[in-house]
């Protein structure tokens, strides 16, 4: 069972479209990271969140950390086939664990 | 680039062989993280050094083994290697051993 759940898996769309990735948990984080992967490459940090109902804002992505936080999504505006590529979320647990639970991804195509 | 280096890029080996990774944190981190990335499994966590001494583990073999020298750089020793072995093994390196991980560029590693 995974402790993250994310959602989509796959998304395939075309260019200027509009997109959502959710990421979802019954556990709380003290802080929730969303990583971009491109293939062959290791995952870059793109935010990490860390107050419940915080949004910040990276040019054309939007993220939330859900109130509870417990949930946080990614929402694209304007999709560019340069953002093409695995979207991961990770949660840092409160139980002092120090481990990063990495959701199962989400492999965006955006096309041209 | 996230500061983290790792060696090899790639790695081929046969059954039963042995073989050593190499990661270098970034300047100033304390703490050193490795995970399996495979196909089918996503990113799973294996083990945590912070300042030398073992932190965290998560689901690492028997037959796996790391360790973090005075230095802060660490190795990760895979062992009697299996097919079901391949995968693309990254490190990641954060401040304080909590929060924020920046990842190397990983080792692929294919067993045949």
């Amino acid at each position: 069972t995974q402790l993250l759940e994310q959602s989509p898996q796959f998304l395939s769309i075309q260019e200027g479209e509009n997109l959502t990735v959710y990421c979802n948990s019954s556990s709380v984080f003290s802080s929730l990271q969303w990583y971009r992967q491109e293939p062959g490459e290791g995952p870059v940090l793109l935010v990490t969140v860390v107050t419940g109902g915080e949004v910040k804002k990276l040019k054309r992505l939007t993220f939330q950390f859900g109130d509870a936080r417990k949930d946080s999504s990614l929402h694209i505006t304007a999709a560019q086939p340069g953002d093409t590529g695995l979207y991961l979320c990770a949660g840092d647990l409160l139980d002092s664990s120090y481990k990063l639970i990495f959701g199962s991804g989400t492999r965006l195509l955006v096309r041209p | 680039d996230s500061g983290v280096t790792q060696t090899p890029k790639h790695l081929i080996t046969a059954t039963g062989q042995r073989v050593t990774l190499r990661c270098s944190p970034r300047s100033g981190d304390l703490s050193v993280y490795w995970y399996q990335q495979s196909l089918d499994q996503g990113l799973q966590f294996l083990i945590q050094y912070y300042n030398g001494e073992e932190r965290a583990k998560g689901n690492i073999l028997e037959r796996f083994s790391a360790q973090q020298f005075p230095d802060l750089h660490s190795e990760l020793n895979l062992s009697s290697l299996e097919l079901g072995d391949s995968a693309l093994y990254f490190c990641a390196s954060s401040v304080d051993g909590q929060g924020t991980q920046y990842f190397g560029p990983g080792t692929r590693l294919l067993v045949l």
